[in-house]
């Protein structure tokens, strides 16, 4: 079946820090790709998608391009702030369309 | 964008007490919503997925009998928590999308807690 693998946390950086977040795949077909985040108390909030190979999705700063060679999805940020400090979420929807798929998550702790 | 409220946010009862937990979607109809069980510090169990006017489908290992899912309309559904016990304690999310393929947008969850 369908599986995603994100890199355990948590990850702990400084303010201004280049943030990635591995993530990686496994799947039937063409699968879209999906970066949640959860802040503290709170539900999952997309942060961004991308549907086919080489697709790049961003948003807040965050980027990650669908790599179907090496089947990943990894989430990067160039300069992390306090507020970024979340667990951050991989999911994926397969060929079958209907259930999220998600990776274990991954705590990142931003620090001043 | 799309908006998901559930409710409460927040109970805490005694042992044996049913829990309803509310989950709409504000401004889109939702064909499908998903309801997710979060243990501390780890990721998603997604519980069962519930198509409006159709009996939801559970996951295996959880007990239909114990988490109603009710999907009435398009932008309601609920999920009981029947004679709930210490071991429900948890945090339910739910989410709703309009069509496969599509984003899901989550609610921002319910912390149960059984006393």
């Amino acid at each position: 079946g369908d599986s995603v693998t994100q890199m355990e946390g948590p990850v702990t950086l400084s303010e201004e820090a280049f943030l990635t977040i591995n993530c990686t795949y496994t799947a039937t077909g063409y699968p879209s790709l999906f970066w949640y985040v959860q802040y503290p108390g709170e539900g999952l909030q997309l942060l961004l998608k991308a549907t086919k190979a080489d697709d790049k999705g961003s948003n807040k700063g965050f980027e990650a391009t669908y790599r179907k060679e090496t089947t990943s999805f990894h989430l990067e940020k160039g300069s992390v702030q306090v507020s970024d400090s979340a667990v951050y979420f991989c999911a994926l929807i397969g060929a079958a369309g209907n259930k999220l798929t998600f990776g274990g998550g991954t705590r990142v702790l931003v620090k001043p | 964008g799309a908006v998901v409220s559930q409710h409460p946010s927040r109970v805490i009862c005694k042992s044996g007490t049913s829990v309803k937990i509310e989950c709409r979607s504000l401004d889109f109809q939702a064909t499908t919503m998903f309801w997710y069980r979060q243990f501390p510090k780890k990721s998603l169990m997604l519980m069962a997925t519930s198509n409006e006017g159709s009996k939801a489908t559970y996951e295996q290992g959880v007990e239909k009998d114990k988490f109603l899912i009710n999907h009435a309309s398009l932008t309601l559904s609920t999920l009981t928590v029947t004679s709930a016990h210490p071991e429900d304690s948890s945090f339910y999310i739910c989410s709703a999308r309009t069509q496969e393929n599509q984003p899901q947008h989550f609610g921002d969850g319910t912390r149960l807690s059984i006393l």
